[in-house]
């Protein structure tokens, strides 16, 4: 139990362009999302938090224009980084936190995104 | 603001061998988790402790958590090649709201 899925796992797009990348919670329901950056060989960055049904919340520092997250169903959040940018290229990574239950925070699988 | 700092950074031991890894925040920790990553791949979740004192083990790693809830641990018996990897500790400092922080990581290698 307690699987997270992203898709896609690899992106690779040109600069100006926009990319979504998908975060589903695939056996249980998850009223909290978490967007995380990694750069590498660094520790994760909390980038945002996506709730269900409401507006996300960005950290200090992260342009909510840029990373769009809609978060649309208790399985279901999405994070598009708009015209990206080569400075964008890093690894993206969501987790979920269980509705009920242990409140565990499981991670998806990250995506690589390159942007040329 | 609330910091994990882990040691050591990075780690070789011979396999069979046991190693311990800490995680020490500079505030009260409302819950510590233990994740295990190989470089370019999602986090694994190994444990959560949230109560002073509360130690668990699952097959051969522990985790413990302080009495104050600062410092924690995590110890691997018997390390196999398979334990190898990146172990992150990460905190939610801010009263169960899921936000996590993380330590810089701790990297293992597990020499066959």
């Amino acid at each position: 139990g307690a699987v997270v899925s992203q898709h896609p796992s690899r992106v690779i797009c040109k600069s100006g362009t926009s990319v979504k990348i998908e975060c589903r919670s695939l056996d249980f329901q998850a009223t909290t999302m978490f967007w995380y950056r990694q750069f590498p060989k660094q520790s994760l960055m909390l980038m945002a938090t996506s709730n269900e049904g409401s507006k996300a919340t960005y950290e200090q520092g992260v342009e909510k224009d840029k990373f769009l997250i809609n978060h649309a169903s208790l399985t279901l959040s999405t994070l598009t980084v708009t015209s990206a940018h080569p400075e964008d290229s890093s690894f993206y990574i969501c987790s979920a936190r269980a509705r009920t239950g242990p409140r565990g925070q499981y991670f998806g699988p990250g995506t690589r995104l390159t942007v040329t | 603001s609330q910091e994990l700092e882990q040691s050591p950074q990075s780690l070789i031991v011979q396999e069979g061998k046991n190693l311990t890894i800490n995680c020490t925040s500079s505030k009260t920790l409302y819950g510590l988790y233990w994740y295990k990553q190989k470089y370019g791949e999602g986090l694994i979740f190994l444990m959560m402790l949230q109560k002073g004192g509360e130690e668990k083990s699952h097959e051969k790693i522990t985790a413990k958590l302080d009495e104050k809830k600062q410092q924690s641990s995590l110890h691997i018996t018997a390390s196999q090649p398979s334990h190898a990897g990146i172990y992150l500790c990460g905190a939610d400092g801010s009263g169960n709201t899921g936000k996590l922080i993380f330590g810089q990581g701790t990297t293992l290698q597990v020499k066959p």
